[in-house]
């Protein structure tokens, strides 16, 4: 079983619609929790943080579930360019900062 | 300012070729990471240099897999007798801050644009 769980989708979202979906991780050891975007042959980038209380950043929000060990992302009023694939990470203790990527949830804005 | 860089972008081998695939960290980074991502997949921890020091090669598959970072700046992964499982994207990351001990560092990673690897 993998660390880091992800529903691949694709998510197809009408521009200006609402998104969301979640990621489950494995280690309840895990202190850090990201949500980054990579686009189509491209590197991961940071899209932000998630904290225990809940962020929220523009029209991203993110929230996290230590009971139950998941994640979630929630994207308003979707852009075109907010078509990627999405990575959940995790970062644990004492691993020397190394993060543990879920396999990704492809979004697709359509006009 | 300059990012991660990497080279080079593409790698076509023939099995049982030996390859060497370079990352230029950012300028003062003293963490390095290298990941491996096939294809539909998250990237795959590999490998952690904290300036020239190898601190966890817990992720490479196999002794094939190499890295180094001599003088704790540029780093190069290597790959003897590739095989057709190795063909991947070839991430680096580097990171500002050091980690004392083995706890996780908070600092952001910085990817480079990846090596992809195709083994025929």
């Amino acid at each position: 079983r993998k660390e880091v769980e992800q529903d691949p989708g694709p998510f197809n979202v009408p521009e200006g619609a609402t998104v969301a979906f979640n990621c489950t991780y494995s280690n309840s050891a895990s202190q850090s929790f990201f949500w980054y975007r990579q686009d189509c042959r491209k590197e991961p980038k940071l899209l932000m943080s998630v904290y225990s209380s809940g962020n929220e950043d523009g029209r991203f929000t993110a929230q996290l579930n230590r009971a139950s060990q998941y994640i979630s992302l929630l994207i308003r009023d979707s852009k075109l360019s907010d078509s990627a694939t999405y990575l959940c990470v995790v970062r644990e203790g004492d691993s020397w900062g190394k993060l543990q990527f879920g396999a990704g949830t492809q979004v697709v804005v359509t006009p | 300012g300059a990012g991660v860089s990497q080279s080079p972008r593409y790698k076509v081998a023939k099995r049982g070729q030996d390859v060497a695939l370079r990352c230029d960290p950012i300028s003062g980074h003293v963490s390095l990471f290298w990941y491996q991502q096939a294809l539909g997949q998250g990237p795959e921890f590999l490998t952690y240099f904290q300036n020239e020091a190898q601190l966890d090669k817990s992720g490479l598959p196999s002794d094939r897999f190499f890295a180094e970072r001599p003088e704790g700046s540029v780093s190069t992964l290597k790959i003897q007798r590739t095989q057709q499982e190795d063909s991947a994207v070839y991430l680096c990351a580097s990171s500002l801050k050091g980690v004392a001990g083995a706890r996780s560092s908070t600092d952001t990673q910085y990817f480079g644009p990846g090596t992809r690897l195709t083994v025929l």
